[in-house]
């Protein structure tokens, strides 16, 4: 089983619609968790850390769910701006390793 | 600005001519990591620093060698590059982590794409 796994989609979501995806992680031990944002040929960027509780921030919502080894982000209002690949991270191995999944494409259609 | 950079941004090169690329850092960091990208395998790790002089390999090893002389600077060495080297390649940084499984999130470079022809 990989360590993080996502459905690469895309995601085709209307403007102004929700879209909201999951990730699998495989590590029960993980204790830190992260969505980054990709676009296109460059540089992933750190979009939101994800809490136990629960978090959010403006249009984006992050949950985990220990139970279940999943962590996911909703993004409410999309945006065009949102159109991206949304790149689940979790530490596996302990310490600063991070493991990435491969993505979720997010394309926002007007 | 507090920021990784990777030079170069582009390079194609030929088979088996040694290539370096560079990655410095100036937020202190104390871990910095090599990662490719790849269609459809997503960010793999290649070699990682948790401080100077400590470095180990991460999933995808095979083809290159690093160093950590100093704390910002972590170079990429590519001793004999081959066409399956051609890649997308991240450069990242981050703070030590706070123990118990704990990470600190990631400041990655803006990438460098190699070609080896």
């Amino acid at each position: 089983r990989k360590e993080v796994e996502q459905d690469p989609g895309p995601f085709n979501v209307p403007e102004g619609a929700t879209v909201a995806f999951n990730c699998t992680y495989s590590n029960s031990a993980s204790q830190s968790f992260f969505w980054y944002r990709q676009d296109c040929r460059k540089e992933p960027k750190l979009l939101m850390s994800v809490y136990s509780s629960g978090n959010e921030d403006g249009r984006f919502t992050a949950q985990l769910n220990r139970a279940s080894q999943y962590i996911s982000l909703l993004i409410r209002d999309s945006k065009l701006s949102d159109s991206a690949t949304y790149l689940c991270v979790v530490n596996s191995r302990g310490n600063n390793r991070l493991a990435f999944g491969k993505g979720n494409q997010v394309v926002v259609i007007p | 600005e507090a920021q990784v950079t990777q030079n170069p941004r582009y390079l194609i090169t030929v088979t088996g001519k040694k290539l370096t690329v560079t990655c410095s850092q100036n937020m202190n960091h104390e871990y910095m990591s090599w990662y490719r990208q790849d269609p459809g395998l997503g960010l793999r790790q290649i070699y990682y620093s948790m401080n100077v002089e400590v470095t180990d390999k991460g999933d995808v090893p095979e083809g290159y060698k690093v160093s950590r002389k100093e704390k910002r600077n972590f170079p990429l060495i590519l001793e004999s590059p081959s066409p399956n080297q051609t890649s997308l390649y991240f450069c990242a940084s981050s703070l030590a982590g706070t123990g118990g499984g704990v990470s600190p999130s990631y400041t990655f470079g803006s990438g460098t794409r190699l070609t080896v022809v």
